[in-house]
């Protein structure tokens, strides 16, 4: 079964602190991995994508890639109460372009 | 501009009744995807085509049905078969199969059984 997995939740964080969500993974040929948030009611949306080993970032948000330990991670820095959402982490490999999803990780940040 | 239009956006199924999720993209993608998200679960995949007239099952394609006779249009189909329908249906579509792209998706559409 490949699955992808989140680190469990809800995930609670003040304002302006650094929020950390990590996400493992099991398929060795997954290649592509994806961030996205989700508000509540709303279609997920793409905030990050990150296919090589190491860090990338994107104004607050830095994707961190490891293939070795087959873990992904999504740091936000300066949380705002507006990143308040569920985030999915996804991975794919070249089989019909299809992504597995984690089941989630919901995030607060409280003012 | 272009994007994904999911339609209706709530619909209501009676007991042992076929219903139909409508699912148009005018990005010229190739490939299409319908997922369903339950609370807590994340999304699972039902059905994908990589290319008109093809379209593969996913992981819970038991109850769904779907056809992709134009590029633009990938329709899904809940039988009377899928014993648990209600549930958060998101369409999805991408370039390619291949390359690092991500999916976009449409806004949704949420069923209930009645």
């Amino acid at each position: 079964q490949k699955e992808v997995e989140q680190n469990s939740g809800p995930l609670s964080v003040p304002e302006g602190a650094i929020a950390s969500l990590n996400c493992t993974y099991s398929d060795r040929g997954s290649q592509s991995f994806f961030w996205y948030r989700q508000y509540s009611g709303k279609s997920p949306e793409l905030i990050m994508f990150i296919y090589s080993n190491g860090d990338k970032e994107d104004g607050r948000f830095t994707a961190q890639l490891n293939k070795a330990s087959q873990y992904v991670s999504l740091l936000i820095r300066d949380s705002q109460p507006s990143d308040s959402a569920t985030y999915l982490c996804a991975g794919g490999g070249t089989s019909y372009g299809k992504l597995t999803f984690g089941q989630g990780t919901i995030l607060t940040v409280h003012p | 501009d272009g994007g994904i239009t999911q339609s209706p956006k709530y619909l209501f199924r009676k007991e042992g009744q076929n219903v139909t999720l409508s699912c148009e993209q005018n990005l010229n993608h190739d490939a299409m995807y319908w997922y369903r998200q339950d609370p807590g679960q994340g999304l699972r995949l039902i059905y994908y085509s990589q290319i008109v007239n093809d379209f593969q099952k996913g992981d819970i394609a038991e109850g769904y049905s779907v056809s992709r006779e134009k590029k633009e249009s990938f329709p899904l189909t809940v039988t009377s078969a899928q014993k648990n329908p209600t549930a958060f249906y998101l369409c999805a579509s991408r370039p390619g199969t291949g390359g690092n792209y991500g999916y976009t998706f449409g806004s949704g559409t949420r069923l209930t059984v009645v």
